[in-house]
């Protein structure tokens, strides 16, 4: 069956440096993804999306990558903030106009 | 416009009470989607509205639970006979054009189920 992977564990850097995020996924060929920042108590917010023929996105301190070979996409922060802080979620396309989303990784960023 | 509107935010009900929810997608936005997120998990997949017409339901989805969207504007989810595992938040999203779009979806705040 499809299965989206994203680490469980809580990602933990320090202000200034580059967080990279993974989303991994199997029996899948998602024509694209997105990726969404969810804050607690709150909707997700879209943050990019990629198809599957582009390589690399890039959004101001954004960027991901889209590896349809390995079936792996990776989120990166550059400079992170601790207003960076929160839940992000990969999403594939699900059919039919629909995402079906990741459990999402928490990413803490300390000062 | 101030984006997608979702009420109540908080609801407690008795196990075996119907409870119904209300979303207001951004007004130019034909399609809606309500999705069903517990703690720890993504959202779920639940039903997609193009315009008034339901086009796709999960399979998971109970025939307990019903949506609409008179008009295609405004919708509704309601849920009949509640168990203590409907709890969770209900996420309602719209987009103008499919999932498959660079502007992808814009949530709402959700509404949060506790079922007692």
């Amino acid at each position: 069956s499809q299965k989206i992977e994203q680490n469980s564990e809580a990602l933990n850097i320090q202000e200034g440096k580059t967080a990279t995020l993974t989303c991994n996924y199997t029996n899948y060929s998602p024509a694209y993804l997105q990726w969404y920042r969810q804050d607690p108590g709150r909707g997700p917010v879209f943050l990019l999306l990629i198809r599957e023929n582009e390589k690399e996105k890039r959004k101001e301190r954004l960027k991901v990558t889209f590896d349809t070979t390995l079936k792996q996409s990776l989120f990166h922060i550059t400079a992170s903030q601790p207003a960076d802080s929160a839940t992000y979620l990969c999403a594939l396309d699900g059919g039919y106009s629909t995402l079906t989303f990741g459990k999402g990784t928490m990413l803490l960023v300390s000062p | 416009d101030t984006g997608v509107s979702q009420d109540p935010r908080h609801k407690i009900t008795k196990r075996g009470q119907n409870v119904t929810f209300r979303c207001d997608p951004i007004s130019e936005h034909n399609r809606l989607y309500w999705y069903r997120q517990t703690l720890g998990q993504g959202p779920e997949f639940l039903t997609y509205f193009q315009n008034e017409a339901q086009l796709e339901k999960s399979r998971l989805l109970s025939d307990r639970f019903s949506a609409e969207r008179p008009k295609g504007s405004f919708s509704t989810l309601e849920i009949q006979r509640t168990e203590q595992g409907d709890s969770a938040m209900y996420l309602c999203a719209s987009s103008l054009r499919g999932a498959g779009y660079s502007d992808g979806y814009t949530f709402g705040s959700g509404t949060r189920l506790t079922v007692v």
